[in-house]
């Protein structure tokens, strides 16, 4: 397996440009996951899915969207990049079948916002 | 305030010795206590476990769970150089699907000298 895959691992934006940043995830896990990674601040949940067709908001959502037609990816999308998402970005996934589950974690994306 | 407390350290001793890491939380709804580490540029991978109040045991590494007082810790016995890393904790409460909503501390950042 290669667990949980993220592409690009490096991305420089401008400000106002868009992008997709891609997970995927070979474990049939259903729940997964994107946080971004401050300095300071920790790892902040972004949008959640507990299923393909089903995401919903996490801590920190405002200028990114997710969607999930397949079990297996879970795209994050930046609609129009802002500076304040300079980050690294991580995707995780888990089976949600028990609450002692454990969170696999991708490699991460760092994003520059210039 | 945040929800979620960690020294981000950086912590630094020598190979041998005996290291605690700390959290403390103002969530009283947390039940899940979790601790990640992270080496440098690759994603958290979760170390120790831990359900409510209570100690748990694996191999160098023992979690502490005070619920009363809101405090946990992580105690790494015979610390060695590959310990180098930051030490994230992590938290969830009660949830309809599992651990998809977790609060990470800040992370500390430890290093053994040989």
């Amino acid at each position: 397996n290669a667990g949980v895959t993220q592409t690009p691992k490096f991305q420089v934006l401008k400000t106002g440009q868009s992008m997709t940043l891609q997970c995927a995830q070979d474990m049939n896990h259903e729940y997964m996951s994107w946080y971004r990674q401050d300095p300071g601040m920790g790892l902040r949940l972004i949008h959640y899915s507990v299923g393909a067709g089903i995401t919903d908001q996490g801590e920190v959502p405002n200028g990114y969207n997710v969607s999930r037609s397949t079990t297996e990816d879970f795209p994050l999308r930046l609609l129009s990049a802002a500076p304040s998402q300079t980050s690294v970005y991580f995707c995780a996934s888990s089976t949600g079948l028990e609450r002692t589950d454990t969170q696999y974690f991708g490699p991460g994306t760092r994003l520059t916002v210039l | 305030q945040k929800e979620v407390e960690q020294d981000p350290g950086p912590l630094s001793v020598p190979e041998g010795a005996i290291v605690s890491l700390n959290c403390t939380y103002s969530n009283s709804a947390f039940q899940y206590f979790m601790w990640y580490r992270q080496y440098s540029r690759k994603g958290p991978e979760l170390l120790m476990y831990t359900y409510s109040s209570g100690n748990k045991e694996d191999g160098r590494f023992t979690a502490q769970v005070d619920k009363s007082s809101k405090y946990i810790s992580l105690f790494i016995r015979d610390s060695q150089p590959s310990d180098s890393a930051t030490y994230l904790c992590a938290m969830s409460g009660q949830t309809n699907f599992g651990n998809e909503k977790l609060t990470f501390g800040t992370g500390t950042r430890l290093t053994i000298i040989p």
